[in-house]
């Protein structure tokens, strides 16, 4: 059963701190997507990469994010420094690259700045 | 660009009535459709999509929707609740063909399921 999977589940940190979110797609997929949940902004997305190129990453904070692929089977999002406005869950997905293609989710990493 | 507008962020049920979860979008170009559950402390699952061809279409868990055109509209149903349904449904639409994979997503709609 292929599955995306993100390291770590949860992650309380300090202000100030660096934190690195990690994401596995499913093998095979080309397409990776970084996307913030929160209760007030909902689903925002945040950046995107097909083959290991980012597309589109205007909806990240230059400033403070930044996200690479390393290789085909990793994917990380950084936040340097960290802010308490950056407590949300972090969820990853992956897809084919077919473009419309179906996303597929990781279980989302939650962090808590404080 | 595209939007989606779900009516109603939190919608109560009983167990054994009709889910009706309704999602409006808006699209320049011919959307592929998309509705996703998130139960608690999990990601997001694919319950069912619409590209192209029939426009009542099936996912997991009885759930159906249909693509209606002329209203814009791709409204989520099942025709009796289970108290596992409880968790909050995402409606999301994508531009359809190659270059597009920007998903936009719904506010979310949470069910609650009363036994």
């Amino acid at each position: 059963d292929a599955r995306v999977t993100q390291t770590p589940r949860h992650k309380v940190t300090e202000m100030g701190q660096e934190v690195t979110m990690r994401c596995q797609p499913i093998l095979g997929h080309n397409t990776v997507f970084w996307y913030r949940q929160t209760m007030m902004q909902g689903l925002e997305l945040l950046a995107y990469f097909r083959n290991r190129a980012p597309l589109d990453d205007s909806g990240m904070p230059k400033d403070r994010f930044s996200a690479e692929m390393p290789d085909a089977t990793l994917a990380t999002l950084k936040i340097q420094p960290s802010e308490p406005r950056d407590s949300a869950v972090y969820f990853c997905a992956s897809g084919l690259g077919q473009g419309g293609e179906t996303q597929y989710f990781g279980p989302g990493t939650r962090l808590l700045v404080l | 660009a595209q939007s989606v507008t779900q009516l109603g962020s939190h919608v109560s049920v009983s167990e054994g009535a009709l889910v009706l979860l309704r999602c409006n979008y808006s699209s320049s170009v011919p959307p592929y459709l998309f509705w996703y559950v998130q139960y608690p402390n999990q990601g997001l699952q694919l319950l069912l999509k619409y590209t192209t061809g029939a426009t009542l279409v099936k996912g997991i868990n009885g759930f159906e929707a249909e693509f209606k055109k002329s209203e814009t509209s791709f409204h989520l149903t099942k025709p009796s609740a289970h108290m596992s349904d409880a968790a909050e449904y995402f409606c999301a639409v994508i531009n359809s063909g190659a270059g597009s994979y920007q998903l936009t997503f719904g506010k979310g709609t949470k069910l609650s399921v009363i036994p």
